[in-house]
């Protein structure tokens, strides 16, 4: 079965860090693009992040740029994000979503809740 | 960025009665590789986002044929020829053509 699992949420104080973990099973992410989406409570969904297969291009949303890095381990079939200097607009359920040849072959994760609160 | 306007966002309708999305994006989503990069997605209840269509028209696998993408340009459509029970759950259309990619605020599809 083709799955991801996101992992690493949490509740945080503002200014402090989290790494999100999603772990591929059933597939391999190898020639996938990896994505971070994530959604506040009663908000839309946000593109948050993006890393290329081999893991040499990147790209952010201004609302996370220079906080955030994403990372993947290919051999290890997993995506990462580190948040740091967490703020409590970054509450939000984060998933993970993989694609390739325009989103024909996709997959999401059941999310993992982020939240940031003194 | 691309803004993703979707109606309706509340869309009420009679079990195997037709259904329709609209989403229209604040720019063209033809990309320079003549290729048009829309997507819905479906989010059931208790359950991961599903892809349903990609590049506007083409049916995911797995997806049932009711389920059918239209439209060009800036305006596209998301049919549901007759609605299931199944089928309750919101629908968000996205554009990956431009960087960020954006999302439709998406639209709630209940049974009447």
């Amino acid at each position: 079965e083709v799955q991801l699992v996101e992992s690493g949420g949490g509740s945080v104080q503002p200014g402090g860090s989290l790494r999100l973990s999603c772990v591929a099973s059933g597939f391999s992410i190898v020639n996938y693009w990896m994505h971070w989406v994530r959604q506040a409570p009663g908000e839309g969904l946000v593109w948050v992040s993006y890393i290329q297969s081999e893991g040499t291009y990147t790209t952010y949303a201004n609302s996370v740029k220079g906080r955030f890095t994403v990372s993947r381990d290919n051999a290890k079939n997993t995506l990462y994000l580190q948040m740091n200097g967490l703020r409590a607009e970054d509450t939000a359920v984060y998933y993970c979503a993989s694609h390739r040849g325009g989103w024909a072959e996709a997959y999401w994760g059941q999310g993992t809740l982020v939240t940031v609160s003194s | 960025d691309a803004v993703m306007t979707q109606s309706p966002l509340s869309l009420p309708v009679t079990l195997g009665q037709p259904a329709s999305i609209s989403c229209r994006s604040s720019q063209s989503l033809v990309h320079s590789d003549g290729n048009t990069y829309l997507s819905w997605f479906q989010w059931r209840p208790g359950q991961t986002p599903r892809r349903l269509i990609y590049k506007v028209f083409n049916r995911g696998s797995g997806v049932p044929d009711r389920f059918s993408g239209s439209g060009s340009g800036t305006d596209f459509t998301l049919k549901i020829s007759r609605v299931e029970a199944e089928d309750v759950g919101l629908y968000y259309c996205m554009q990956s053509t431009h960087w960020p990619y954006t999302f439709g605020q998406g639209t709630k599809l209940e049974i009447k």
